[in-house]
Order: C-alpha cells, then sequence, then structure tokens
C-alpha cells in the first residue's frame, strides 16, 4: 500500500482565497483524521470520520474550514476565506480503529499571505 | 488547553548517550499512550506505545515507562543515534474515545 496520500504537499495563496487539501487514505481504515500542526500547540485535531461519516468536528477553527468525506477513498479540508493565520501543516491520518496507530500522510504545508 | 504536555521543545544529546524524552498529561481517563517520530517535510510515525495495565515496553532500543500516579510518561533511546534525530511527540487517548491527543514535540538532535 502507497500509505495515506495528500495533495497537494506545498499551497501558497493570498488571504481571501479558498483552499482545499486532499487526502486518500489507507485501503480499509475506517477511521480518517485531520491534524493541524503549529508550533504553539502542536498536533491539533481538527475533525474525524469513521466509515466516510463526520463524527467529531469540534477542533475545527470556525465555519470557515469545512471536511467531507464522500468515500471511502477520499476526504477533502476545505478553508474559505483563508486567512494567514491559517499558515501550518495540515496533516491526515488514517487506522483501522480508532485510538490505536494511526498512519500519518506527508502533510500539505500551507502559507496564506 | 492541553491535556498533552511536552515542556522540553528541544533535546541534544551526544551519540551513544541516553535519550530521554518526557511527557506529562492531566487527564486520569487516558489509558493508552503513544509515541511518534517526525522527520522533516514527512509525516508523523509510530513508534511505541503502552496501556496503563504496564509500566514498561520495550522495543529494541526504544524502551516507554509510564507512571500512572505521576501521569507522566518517558521514551528512553539507548544508545542514541544521529539517525534518531527527529521531533517526537507524545500522543494519549481514552479507551472508547476515538481520538488522540498530541503533545507539542521535542526536537532530539543527536551529535555524532
Amino acid at each position: 500500500d502507497a500509505g495515506v496520500i495528500q495533495s497537494p504537499r506545498h499551497e501558497v495563496t493570498e488571504m481571501g482565497q479558498e483552499v482545499t487539501l486532499r487526502c486518500k487514505p489507507i485501503s480499509g481504515h475506517d477511521y480518517l483524521f485531520w491534524y493541524r500542526q503549529t508550533m504553539m500547540r502542536g498536533l491539533e485535531l481538527l475533525i474525524y470520520f469513521n466509515n466516510n461519516v463526520p463524527i467529531d468536528d469540534s477542533g475545527m477553527p470556525e465555519d470557515r474550514f469545512s471536511a467531507k468525506m464522500p468515500n471511502a477513498s477520499f476526504s477533502t479540508l476545505k478553508i474559505q476565506p483563508s486567512e494567514p493565520r491559517d499558515s501550518a501543516v495540515y496533516f491526515c491520518a488514517s487506522s483501522l480503529r480508532p485510538y490505536n496507530e494511526q498512519f500519518f500522510g506527508p502533510g500539505t504545508r500551507l502559507t496564506v499571505l | 488547553d492541553q491535556q498533552v504536555k511536552q515542556n522540553s521543545p528541544s533535546l541534544s544529546v551526544q551519540e551513544g548517550r541516553i535519550s530521554i524524552l518526557n511527557c506529562d498529561y492531566t487527564n486520569s481517563m487516558f489509558d493508552y499512550f503513544l509515541w511518534y517520530k517526525k522527520y522533516p517535510a514527512e509525516g508523523p510515525t509510530f513508534l511505541i506505545s503502552i496501556s496503563s495495565i504496564k509500566d514498561k515496553n520495550e522495543d529494541g532500543r526504544f524502551t516507554v515507562f509510564l507512571n500512572k500516579s505521576a501521569k507522566h510518561l518517558s521514551l528512553h533511546i539507548v544508545p542514541s543515534q544521529p539517525g534518531d534525530s527527529a521531533v517526537y511527540f507524545c500522543a494519549a487517548s481514552e479507551t472508547g474515545a476515538n481520538n488522540l491527543f498530541f503533545g507539542t514535540g521535542t526536537r532530539l538532535t543527536v551529535i555524532p
């Protein structure tokens, strides 16, 4: 298996623009997680899905952030409109069980100018 | 509020010596703990875990110790190697919950 795949690896955009991050989990994994990494807070859980259904989105910073999982092999995290404070590395992870080992993608480094 | 804390943002150790990375948690319901290692431009990768029914788990050069009464765990790397230079994240979870809580990470530098 190729592991968790994320795209793009880097995204530079201007404030106010829409940003869409993409994730393909490991086949057969029922859980998918979106994290944001910052220096101050480390790895923050934004939202997670179980069998394509959003379970907990309490970590989503505000209404500008939304996530979808239309099928078992694809998820998106959208920021609209983007702001400079959204600049961070965003990771997607998947797992067979929710609280055991999670497999992370390589991350998307987002820079909002 | 951070439920998992790594108070040392960085640590430098000579090659061959022991590296000790520390982690504290506040939620007494946490019963499963993990360490992840992260290299630059890569996602974190699982390193070792421990259940609260144990106080020690060993895997090669890596040993995790858990002190439940102090709500503290530590990762020992012996002997340290330059390839161990990375950011180490501590994570914790509660049985029945569905997510991991991560610390802010400790950057380990092993000096050749």
